[in-house]
């Protein structure tokens, strides 16, 4: 069965310093993986996948396949990042989402 | 174009109670997710619709059931409602093709309290 894991819960940092939140998956057949953000108020929405690999927001996310890592990564943390991440894996063909339990960034001034 | 609409927004129920929610997906999305949030599970995967057929179903019990209208539509339905169903309800739309990094549109979701 397939699981992602988002082993902070909360990870606090300052503006302008480096943030890296941790995705790692367990799944046999080949992912697809994606992080998603929910700011204040807002609703869920996708950020980026790795398929695509692009940048949104300034935020990367690398897939590791020996690792089994999707990382998500921004150089410089800003305020208006803060929000909750959550890391999800899409298997079993079509829509089958596995969410990890989300991280909540917090980006102190 | 309009976003994913849920109704209602909030539902207060008791127990042994049954429970429809709604959700209309963005105008020409085919495919319609539900989702449970709640502080202790996280997100979870209830089933996926496509077309009026359920495609993908995740492991909750068969008190949890939905389905899908032609113009694309979808209803969840809970029978039976326990304390442990108060959560978060939220559908996500796509456009529901081949490609299985299809994104996903998710609405506000419907807050179900059981009493």
């Amino acid at each position: 069965a397939q699981r992602v894991t988002q082993p902070e819960k909360l990870l606090s940092v300052f503006k302008g310093a480096p943030v890296e939140l941790k995705c790692n998956y367990s799944y046999s057949g080949s992912p697809e993986l994606f992080w998603y953000v929910q700011y204040s108020r807002q609703r869920l929405q996708l950020l980026l996948r790795h398929i695509s690999r692009e940048s949104i927001k300034g935020f990367t996310a690398d897939l590791n396949k020996g690792e089994t890592s999707f990382h998500l990564k921004k150089p410089f943390a800003q305020e208006e990042d803060s929000a909750m991440y959550y890391c999800a894996l899409n298997s079993g063909g079509y829509q089958k989402v596995t969410f990890g339990t989300g991280t909540k960034l917090q980006v102190i001034p | 174009k309009a976003g994913v609409t849920q109704t209602p927004r909030y539902l207060i129920k008791t127990r042994g109670q049954q429970v429809t929610l709604s959700c209309s997906p963005i105008s020409g999305h085919r495919s319609v997710s539900w989702y449970q949030q709640t502080p202790g599970q996280g997100l979870q995967f209830l089933f996926e619709y496509f077309s009026e057929t359920q495609r993908n179903k995740g492991n909750f019990p068969g008190r949890f059931s939905g389905r899908q209208f032609s113009n694309s539509r979808s209803e969840m339905n809970v029978s039976t409602l326990e304390l442990g169903d108060s959560a978060l309800y939220l559908c996500a739309s796509s456009l529901g093709g081949e490609l299985i990094t299809d994104t996903q549109y998710f609405g506000p979701g419907t807050r179900l309290t059981v009493l």
